[in-house]
């Protein structure tokens, strides 16, 4: 257990729809990612957070968003979704944002129909 | 363009031999290197990590080599044993300043260790 949760584990969901997932990082840890993995695509990274402020930005899509909040916890919101959008997204979190070991949550499974 | 390469991606081995998993990567600014394992229905678990200082780093059974002026890293698992049949990562890390990023990973080797 990496001390990293996501709620829910899985999703299913219709075209069109938005969904929020949740992530609480380890206890004491600052700095939280947001990563996506497809079947074709491996692990891609798609934002950062760090003590609430965005940190860094990757391949995510506009119809996407995250947040931070000052409990530390994490959403990640997904809106107007695809069939494309059908993936396992995992949050991990680090101490701060010097630290390169990250630790991962079980992810959560979603699945757009 | 991926950045972070595994180019194996599965690796059959049987039990008490060494298990040798392979990553190649292309840019030369990275300077941190993780392995992860993945077993299924579970999140990615750091495994070993060495800096672009060092050329290797030992925890137990597991050793990572660096090669930095092949851009090339390995891990070795010594003796290999069921329990460690899974997906392994390998991760690049890049330094923004001080400030450390996300992860690069690369598409994953499966392993399969055989009793």
């Amino acid at each position: 257990d990496s001390g990293v949760t996501q709620t829910p584990k899985h999703l299913i969901t219709a075209t069109g729809q938005r969904v929020t997932l949740r992530c609480s990082p380890r206890s004491g840890d600052l700095s939280v990612y947001w990563y996506q993995q497809s079947l074709d695509q491996g692990l891609q990274f798609l934002i950062q957070y760090y003590n609430g402020e965005e940190r860094a930005k990757g391949n995510i899509l506009e119809r996407f968003s995250a947040q931070q909040f000052p409990d530390l916890h994490s959403e990640l919101n997904l809106s107007s979704l695809e069939l494309g959008d059908s993936a396992l997204y995992f949050c991990a979190s680090s101490v701060d944002g010097r630290k390169h070991e990250q630790y991962f949550g079980p992810g959560t499974r979603l699945t757009v129909t | 363009d991926q950045q972070v390469k595994q180019n194996s991606p599965s690796l059959s081995v049987q039990e008490g031999r060494i298990s040798i998993l392979n990553c190649d990567y292309t840019n030369s600014m990275f300077d941190y290197f993780l392995w992860y394992k993945k077993y299924p229905a579970e999140g990615p678990t750091f495994l070993i990590s060495i800096s672009s200082i060092k050329d290797k780093n030992e925890d137990g059974r597991f050793t990572v080599f660096l090669n930095k002026s092949a851009k090339h890293l390995s891990l070795h698992i010594v003796p290999s044993q069921p329990g460690d049949s899974a997906v392994y990562f390998c991760a690049a890390s890049l330094n923004y300043g001080g400030s450390q990023g996300n992860l690069i990973f690369g598409k994953g080797t499966k392993l399969s260790v055989k009793p």
